[in-house]
């Protein structure tokens, strides 16, 4: 199955600022898949990164507020702009194993203060 | 969006008791899974049952689908302290978009 390597693991960051996640897989695919997990809530599907088009985003996200680049078939960025303190959240990227589950990055636990 | 509705919200166990867990859906499947976080961390998938399936093991899991309930329970026996985490169901529809479960917690004592 796909590894996957997120980065960053955690951070703080000032309200009004940008953070960058990064997500490298070390093998090729199709799809990337970001989500949202609020403190104690389950994943929320944020958008889908596919190389070469626009992200496709789900009902309640932006592309202003989470910008999403896939520029290769091994990498995609979700940048969380202008954050406020409803923000902090867990981020995580997945990958389709195509019949055999998802795999999920490490994640990325934001707190915005 | 999330579909699926699991209960219990929170079990906790005693170290070698079995743990079960249900999952509901609402709309058709291709399949449903599972996964298991540790602490907030990125989920594990443990299991994929497709929706012709009605029961499947791996390891010390057992996960059956009821698709004329549209619910599906998954089974840890003889539980362990590292089964601590919480549990998520997960259907995939033709979109190929996962809806996620509320989660379900699980305490193993020892």
């Amino acid at each position: 199955s796909a590894v996957i390597s997120q980065k960053p693991s955690r951070d703080i960051c000032q309200r009004g600022t940008s953070l960058t996640i990064q997500c490298q897989v070390d093998s090729q695919v199709t799809m990337m898949f970001w989500y949202r997990q609020q403190p104690g809530q389950s994943l929320t599907l944020i958008a889908t990164a596919n190389q070469g088009s626009e992200a496709t985003y789900e009902s309640g996200f932006v592309i202003d507020k989470f910008p999403i680049s896939r520029p290769n078939l091994t990498f995609s960025t979700l940048t969380v702009s202008n954050m406020s303190p409803e923000d902090s959240s867990i981020y995580l990227c997945s990958v389709d194993e195509v019949g055999d589950g998802y795999t999920f990055g490490s994640g990325t636990r934001l707190t915005v203060v | 969006s999330q579909q699926g509705e699991e209960d219990p919200q929170a079990l906790s166990i005693q170290e070698g008791e079995n743990a079960t867990m249900n999952c509901s859906y609402k709309t058709s499947i291709n399949n449903l899974q599972w996964y298991r976080q540790n602490s907030g961390r990125g989920l594990v998938h443990l299991i994929l049952i497709r929706s012709n399936e009605r029961e499947k093991h791996s390891g010390r899991l057992r996960v059956t689908l009821d698709t004329s309930k549209k619910s599906s329970s998954l089974l840890i026996t003889a539980s362990r302290a590292a089964d601590t985490a919480s549990y998520f169901c997960a259907t995939d529809g033709d979109d190929y978009k996962l809806s996620f479960g509320a989660g379900t917690t699980v305490t193993v004592r020892a």
